[in-house]
């Protein structure tokens, strides 16, 4: 079945650490591709998104994430993690199963970000 | 500028019960969408509107109806309430089908 796939249920890091958050998906043509941020209480915030061009996308709050296709893969990245990152993380994928203009969009079951002062 | 508004934020049903969620977004956005959140599932789609006039079903559909009432509002009926419908509802809305999501802060439902 086509499908988001977060491997990672749970992470910790420590302050200042690098985060990589991954994602996998398994749909046949290049998706739309999207990070949300879900912060305790709170709806959920777009972080980045990726539909063409460039593989690297920036987004807001210094992560970033990059599309390897060969992979089908979207991990997020963070150079250096504060604690005001300690939320819960989502990849989504938008896909058009039956190529006739019809878009879905499907989520993984996301990543909790612990991180330790 | 309030974006995604949902009310009401908290709800307690009774098995059988039935309430309305009520989902308006002021980004003169064309689609509009009904998530539920469990943990563990991640988001599940209930209903979507590509654009005011029409729905869709979504993963989950059984035991929700929703009405596009114009193309602000999006709203959410639960007929009949099931314990299993205890979870948090999010509306989210966004210019086309395939762009980015706005969300609201989530509507929290206990059916006992």
């Amino acid at each position: 079945a086509q499908s988001v796939t977060q491997p990672d249920i749970h992470i910790t890091v420590s302050e200042g650490a690098s985060l990589e958050l991954r994602c996998n998906y398994s749909y046949g043509a290049t998706p739309y591709l999207f990070w949300y941020v879900q912060s305790p209480g709170q709806g959920l915030q777009l972080l980045l998104k990726y539909f063409s061009g460039d593989t690297l996308v920036q987004g807001i709050k210094g992560f970033e994430a990059e599309f390897k296709r060969s992979q089908s893969s979207f991990n997020l990245r963070k150079p250096s993690v504060h604690w005001s990152d300690a939320a819960e993380y989502f990849c989504a994928v938008v896909h058009e199963p039956s190529g006739a203009g019809s878009y879905q969009l499907t989520f993984g079951k996301g990543t909790k970000l612990s991180v330790i002062p | 500028n309030a974006g995604v508004t949902q009310t009401p934020k908290f709800q307690v049903l009774k098995t059988g019960q039935s309430m309305t969620l009520q989902c308006a977004q002021d980004m003169n956005h064309n689609s509009m969408y009904w998530y539920r959140q469990d943990p563990g599932m991640g988001l599940r789609l209930i209903y979507y509107s590509a654009s005011e006039g029409t729905t869709d079903k979504g993963e989950v559909p059984n035991g929700y109806n929703v009405s596009r009432l114009n193309k602000r509002e999006f709203s959410l009926r639960l007929e009949s309430a099931a314990p299993s419908q205890t979870s948090v509802y999010f509306c989210a809305s966004s210019e086309e089908v395939n762009s980015p999501l706005h969300f609201g802060n989530g509507t929290r439902l206990t059916v006992t």
